[in-house]
């Protein structure tokens, strides 16, 4: 049962441009999502987060928007750079309950084009 | 500010002998998670543990896998007579738990275990 689903396998992006990652989700009672980069060999490193009270967090070049009705939430990179080619992960987690685990997503590969 | 420490980095273990994967968290971090990467796959979540205490195992096979996180000491992920299909990347993360923050959890390099 995919608690987390990332449908797009890849996505190729045009160096400077916006790259968009989507993620969704199935279980209401998540509350807390984060993104997080992998390069391969290495392990993922995070990127950011969003609570549930948020629509909206900005970092730097990376904003991750949710949208709670809809059970999805989106990562967005602007303007792409060529390190930014990896394996993102969405993650989510029940932050609420104290014994909550992060379910994660399989991911999308980005690849920035020059 | 030493991070999350795994080792070894590589394992290649026979059919049938044992795996033993161990993490140091983070300084101030007492909750350590488990979670493994096949092949082309996704990050699949195995274990969640506090000192002296297991949380969540829901993830872990029911056979040859355990996992232990002891007053002192790192925490161990322990594989019994390995078959092909364990090889895999197995990654530490852990967390301060700081509740109202947000459970943030920050990853190890990794260990990748060969099974031949």
């Amino acid at each position: 049962d995919q608690q987390v689903k990332q449908n797009s396998p890849s996505l190729s992006v045009q160096e400077g441009r916006i790259s968009i990652l989507n993620c969704d989700y199935t279980n209401s009672m998540f509350d807390y999502f984060l993104w997080y980069k992998k390069y391969p060999a290495e392990g993922p490193t995070f990127l950011i987060s969003i609570s549930s009270i948020k629509d909206k967090n900005e970092d730097g070049r990376f904003t991750v928007f949710l949208n709670k009705s809809a059970k999805h939430l989106s990562l967005h990179i602007v303007p792409s750079q060529p390190g930014d080619s990896a394996v993102y992960f969405c993650a989510a987690s029940v932050e609420g309950r104290g014994d909550d685990k992060i379910i994660f997503g399989k991911g999308t590969r980005l690849h920035i084009l020059p | 500010n030493a991070g999350v420490m795994q080792n070894p980095r590589h394992l290649v273990r026979r059919r049938g002998q044992e795996a033993r994967l161990r993490c140091s968290p983070m300084k101030g971090h007492s909750h350590v998670y488990w979670y493994r990467q096949l092949p082309e796959e996704g990050l699949k979540f195995m274990v969640y543990l506090q000192k002296e205490n297991i949380i969540d195992e829901s993830g872990m096979p029911k056979e040859r896998f355990s996992a232990e996180f002891p007053k002192e000491g790192p925490s161990i992920l322990r594989i019994q007579q390995v078959v092909r299909g364990d090889s895999a990347a197995y990654f530490c993360a852990s967390s301060p738990r700081a509740r109202g923050t947000g459970n943030t959890i920050y990853f190890g390099e990794g260990s990748w275990l060969t099974v031949v």
